[in-house]
């Protein structure tokens, strides 16, 4: 079975400044682990994800998120905040099969 | 365009009614397919898995046959909700499945469903 954790259902930082949102994992298979954005009213879009490889993803829009089996962690991160970030983040894990999701972080930019 | 398509993106319908909503991958041929229910300020709730030629596995609670599932082709999964109720009213998303692109999952634009 799987599951994800998102710590802080909401999260604001100022524009220019680091953006960090935390993703935990729990997984009994070797997990495939994704990072889709929600603007309001729309759909997901996948922003990056990790199966297999290198640990450090990079993705769209400048994030990228990095794969710590030891720490079951997949934290999203991107260097310099943009006022077109802000939105719903949701971490989530597939075990070969479905794909099951976070709780959800939103994602705040101050001006 | 978008790799998987929805349709409709809103639709309002009557008390007791049903409607159908449906899911096409564009690109690529999807064996499996996944509705999810989200309401809103919430996560994105697993409804049921859909497998191109057999009957859908539903997610404990949810209504198998208020929340008909059919995936009849490789491209193509319906969810019909049956004479829908104003509680039924939410942002329905599908997904696909590939196989050939590292088994990533790609989402419709989401449908909004107003039970009136």
């Amino acid at each position: 079975a799987q599951s994800v954790t998102q710590l802080g259902s909401h999260v604001s930082v100022s524009e220019g400044a680091l953006v960090l949102l935390r993703c935990n994992y729990s997984s009994s298979v070797p997990p495939y682990l994704f990072w889709y954005v929600q603007y309001p009213n729309q759909g997901l879009q996948l922003l990056l994800k990790y199966t297999t490889g290198a640990t450090l993803v990079k993705g769209i829009n400048g994030f990228e998120a990095e794969f710590k089996k030891s720490e079951t962690s997949f934290h999203l991160t991107k260097p310099s905040a943009h006022m077109s970030d802000a939105a719903e983040y949701f971490c989530a894990v597939s075990g070969r099969d479905k794909i099951i999701f976070g709780k959800g972080t939103r994602l705040h930019i101050l001006p | 365009g978008a790799v998987v398509s929805q349709h409709p993106s809103r639709v309002i319908c009557k008390s007791g009614t049903s409607v159908k909503i449906e899911c096409r991958s564009l690109d690529f041929q999807a064996t499996t397919m996944f509705w999810y229910r989200q309401f809103p300020k919430q996560s994105l709730m697993l409804m049921a898995t859909s497998n191109e030629g057999s009957k859908a596995t539903y997610e404990q609670g949810v209504e198998k046959d208020k929340f008909l599932i059919n995936h009849a082709s490789l491209t193509l999964s319906t969810l019909t909700v049956t004479s829908a109720h104003p509680e039924d009213s939410s942002f329905y998303i599908c997904s696909a499945k590939t196989t050939g692109r590292g088994n990533t999952i790609y989402f419709g634009e989401g449908s909004w469903l107003t039970v009136v």
